[in-house]
C-alpha cells in the first residue's frame, strides 16, 4: 500500500523537552511538508522540502527544526523554544510537478504540559 | 485581512439538499484552488481542485471559480450525512505553498 505514515498518533511531553515527530512516505514524492493545526483554525506551514538535503522555512518555523536525509523521510523536531507546541501536526507530500496537490498523513496530536 | 476567508459555520443542510461552501482570497496572483474535506480528528483529504474560471464537476461535487471576484465555491449535491465534515479551502501562494482557510463546518441532517 502506498501512503504517508506518521507516528505516533498521540504524543505527550513535558514542557522543556524536545520531541521528534516521524513522517514517512512511499509514494516516491519529491516534496514534503509539515503543517500544524490548532482548534478551529486552518493549517499553517512550518517547513517544506522539495528535494533531499534541502528545506525551507514556512510561515511559523520558529521553535521547529527538520531534516531531509532520505526522500522517504521528513522528521520534525519540536524544540523547547516553541512557545505553544500543543497542536495537531500534519505531514503532507506531493509530486514535484504537482506540488500543490498535497496528500496528508494521519497526523500526530502532540500535548505538552 | 486574512488571505483566505471562509465562513466558519456551522452550516446545516437537510439530507438530499445542495450544500454551498464559499471561499474568498486576497492574492490576485493565486492560480490554483483546492478543497479538502476533514472529518473530526482526522487529516484533510483532497476532494477537488480547479485551475480555470468556471465550473468543474466530479460526481456530486462541483467547484466554481471566479478569479475576477477572487471567489471559489464548492457545491455538494444530494448531501448525505457522511458529508458532515469541515471543508478547507486552499489557494496557491508563493514558492509552491498552499494557504488554507480556517474551514467551514458542514452538518447534513438526516
Amino acid at each position: 500500500d502506498g501512503g504517508i505514515t506518521q507516528s505516533p498518533k498521540y504524543l505527550f511531553r513535558k514542557e522543556g523537552q524536545n520531541v521528534t515527530l516521524s513522517c514517512e512516505q512511499n509514494l516516491n514524492h519529491d516534496a514534503m511538508y509539515w503543517y500544524r493545526q490548532d482548534p478551529g483554525q486552518g493549517l499553517r506551514l512550518i517547513y517544506y522540502s522539495q528535494i533531499v538535503n534541502d528545506f525551507q522555512k514556512g510561515d511559523i518555523a520558529e521553535g521547529y527544526s527538520v531534516s531531509r536525509e532520505k526522500k522517504e523521510s521528513f522528521p520534525l523536531t519540536v524544540t523547547s523554544a516553541q512557545k505553544n507546541p500543543t497542536a495537531f501536526y500534519l505531514c503532507a507530500s506531493a509530486r514535484e510537478d504537482k506540488a500543490y496537490e498535497q496528500y496528508f498523513g494521519p497526523g500526530t496530536r502532540l500535548t505538552v504540559t | 485581512q486574512k488571505e483566505v476567508e471562509q465562513n466558519s459555520g456551522p452550516l446545516s443542510v437537510p439530507e438530499g439538499a445542495i450544500a454551498s461552501l464559499n471561499c474568498t482570497y486576497s492574492d490576485r496572483g493565486s492560480q490554483s484552488f483546492f478543497w479538502y474535506r476533514q472529518y473530526s480528528g482526522k487529516s484533510p483529504e483532497l476532494i477537488m481542485f480547479i485551475y480555470s474560471n468556471g465550473d468543474k464537476e466530479d460526481g456530486r461535487f462541483t467547484a466554481q471559480l471566479n478569479k475576477a471576484s477572487q471567489y471559489v465555491s464548492l457545491l455538494i449535491r444530494d448531501s448525505q450525512p457522511s458529508d458532515s465534515a469541515t471543508y478547507l479551502c486552499a489557494v496557491t501562494g508563493s514558492a509552491r505553498q498552499l494557504t488554507f482557510g480556517s474551514g467551514t463546518q458542514l452538518t447534513v441532517l438526516p
